[in-house]
């Protein structure tokens, strides 16, 4: 069975914190990652692929451990617009059909 | 990347109606997906939408629930169809580029069947 597993949180924060998200996944054929961000009553957007070697972005940093077969976001300095829902996405190749959505980690930054 | 317009953004049905979401795209696309996000749960994926031929639907989806039409490269419809309150959910038009590329969402439509 496909699975993506996140911590659903809510994590709050302070303004300026380094928050960690991790996510896991059980098929050891997956091909790429996503993270993307909801808000509230919003539709999901793409915030950052995750590749093999790490990327960072700004504040936002992404990493993938294939070997013990999860994700991380890395959110560095935390603004109060950083408050969201944070969805893990997985693709285990092929058509966008096998793309596998996390249930999100819900982020809240407090001033 | 594309501009995905969906409508209507929200709608609250008696249950038995049914209502057409239209989705459109600034540019032609290959590949078309339509999601289900019920409260509180991750996006399901309930079918692809395939130009010119009939959509290819997921495990738990049929046809007769939720019809599409794919009727040229830049547009499609999902139907939901004798609505009960199980179907409150909000539902995504998504678009994405080659196999493995990552997704786009149209701003979806929350439906609330009473």
């Amino acid at each position: 069975r496909k699975e993506v597993e996140q911590d659903p949180g809510p994590f709050n924060v302070p303004e300026g914190a380094t928050v960690a998200f991790n996510c896991t996944y059980s098929n050891s054929a997956s091909q790429s990652f996503f993270w993307y961000r909801q808000d509230c009553r919003k539709e999901p957007k793409l915030l950052m692929s995750v590749y093999s070697s790490g990327n960072e972005d700004g504040r936002f940093t992404a990493q993938l451990n294939r070997a013990s077969q999860y994700i991380s976001l890395l959110i560095r300095d935390s603004k109060l617009s950083d408050s969201a829902t944070y969805l893990c996405v997985v693709n285990y190749g092929g058509s966008q059909g096998n793309l596998i959505f996390g249930k999100g980690t819900k982020l809240s930054v407090k001033p | 990347s594309a501009v995905i317009s969906q409508k209507p953004s929200r709608d609250i049905c008696q249950r038995g109606t049914s209502l057409t979401i239209q989705c459109q795209v600034d540019s032609q696309v290959t590949m078309m997906f339509w999601y289900r996000q019920q409260p509180g749960q991750s996006l399901t994926l309930i079918a692809t939408a395939n130009q010119g031929s009939e959509a290819t639907y997921e495990s738990g989806f049929v046809i007769d629930k939720f019809p599409i039409s794919r009727p040229n490269l830049t547009f499609s419809t999902l139907t939901v169809s004798n609505m009960s309150p199980e179907d409150s959910s909000i539902y995504l038009c998504s678009v994405a580029g080659t196999a493995g590329s990552p997704l786009h969402f149209g701003n979806g439509t929350r439906l609330t069947v009473t």
